[in-house]
C-alpha cells in the first residue's frame, strides 16, 4: 500500500502552497500531516484529515476528496520551508504508511 | 508535558542485534498505543512497528517482520524495540512516537530519535 506525494513544491512568501497525497485507502482511512525541519523530529500539523492540534497556526489546513487529501499552507512564511509527510493506514487500519514526503521551498 | 526519550542506538555489525528503549513521561502510558518510525539518512519516514495499549497486539512493516520485536512495560512506562539480524538497510534514526488515541489518531508526539548504524 502506498501514499503518493509530489517530491517538491516551490512557493513565494505570502502565497499559498498545496501538497497533495493520494492513495486508495484514503477513501476509507483518515490522513495525518507532519512537518519535519532539518535535523529535527517531525511535528503533527493535521489529524483526521482536517483537524488542527492546539498550537498549530490557522494557516495550516487539511482537506479530503475521495482518494486524495491536501495540505494547504496559506500565507507561506520562510519558516515553513521543510519536508512534509502524509500518513494513513491500509484498509485494515492496522498497518500504517507514510507518503514519500514533499520538500517545500520558499523562494 | 509529554516526553519521549529514546536510547540504545549505536554502531552494530551486519547480522547483529540491538535493543532500543523509549522512556515516557507526562501522560498515562498504559492508555495509548505506541509506534516506532525510522528515517534512513536522506530519506523519508517509514513506519516500523506498532503496539496496542496493553501490548497484546503488535504490528510490523514487511521490511522488519520476523526480525524486529516491539514490546512495552507499562509499569516502567517504557517502550522497546528488539532488533535482530540487522542489515545495512536498517541504518536509520529510530523515533518512538505516541499514538493520538481515539480522539486524535495518528501520531501526536514524537521523541527526538536515536541513530542506529549497521556496518559491514
Amino acid at each position: 500500500y502506498e501514499l503518493t506525494q509530489p517530491p517538491s513544491v516551490s512557493v513565494s512568501p505570502g502565497q499559498t502552497a498545496r501538497i497533495t497525497c493520494s492513495g486508495d485507502a484514503l477513501a476509507k482511512e483518515f490522513a495525518y500531516w507532519y512537518r519535519q525541519r532539518p535535523g529535527q523530529a517531525p511535528v503533527t500539523l493535521i489529524y483526521k484529515d482536517t483537524e488542527r492540534p492546539s498550537g498549530i497556526p490557522e494557516r495550516f489546513s487539511g482537506s479530503s476528496s475521495g482518494t486524495t487529501v491536501t495540505l494547504t499552507i496559506s500565507g507561506v512564511q520562510a519558516e515553513d520551508e521543510a519536508d512534509y509527510y502524509c500518513q494513513s493506514a491500509d484498509n485494515s487500519g492496522l498497518y500504517w504508511v507514510f507518503g514519500g514526503g514533499t520538500k517545500v521551498t520558499v523562494l | 508535558e509529554v516526553q519521549l526519550v529514546e536510547s540504545g542506538g549505536g554502531l552494530v555489525q551486519v547480522g547483529g542485534s540491538l535493543r532500543l528503549s523509549c522512556e515516557s513521561s507526562g501522560f498515562t502510558f498504559s492508555a495509548y498505543g505506541m509506534v516506532w518510525v525510522r528515517q534512513a539518512p536522506g530519506k523519508g519516514l517509514e513506519w516500523v512497528s506498532g503496539i496496542t495499549e496493553t501490548g497484546v497486539r503488535t504490528f510490523y512493516a514487511d521490511s522488519v517482520k520476523g526480525r524486529f520485536s516491539i514490546s512495552r512495560d507499562n509499569s516502567q512506562k517504557t517502550l522497546y524495540l528488539q532488533m535482530r539480524s540487522l542489515r545495512a538497510e536498517d541504518t536509520a534514526v529510530y523515533y518512538c512516537a505516541k499514538d493520538g488515541g481515539e480522539t486524535q489518531g495518528g501520531i501526536d508526539h514524537w521523541g527526538q530519535g536515536t541513530l542506529v548504524t549497521v556496518s559491514s
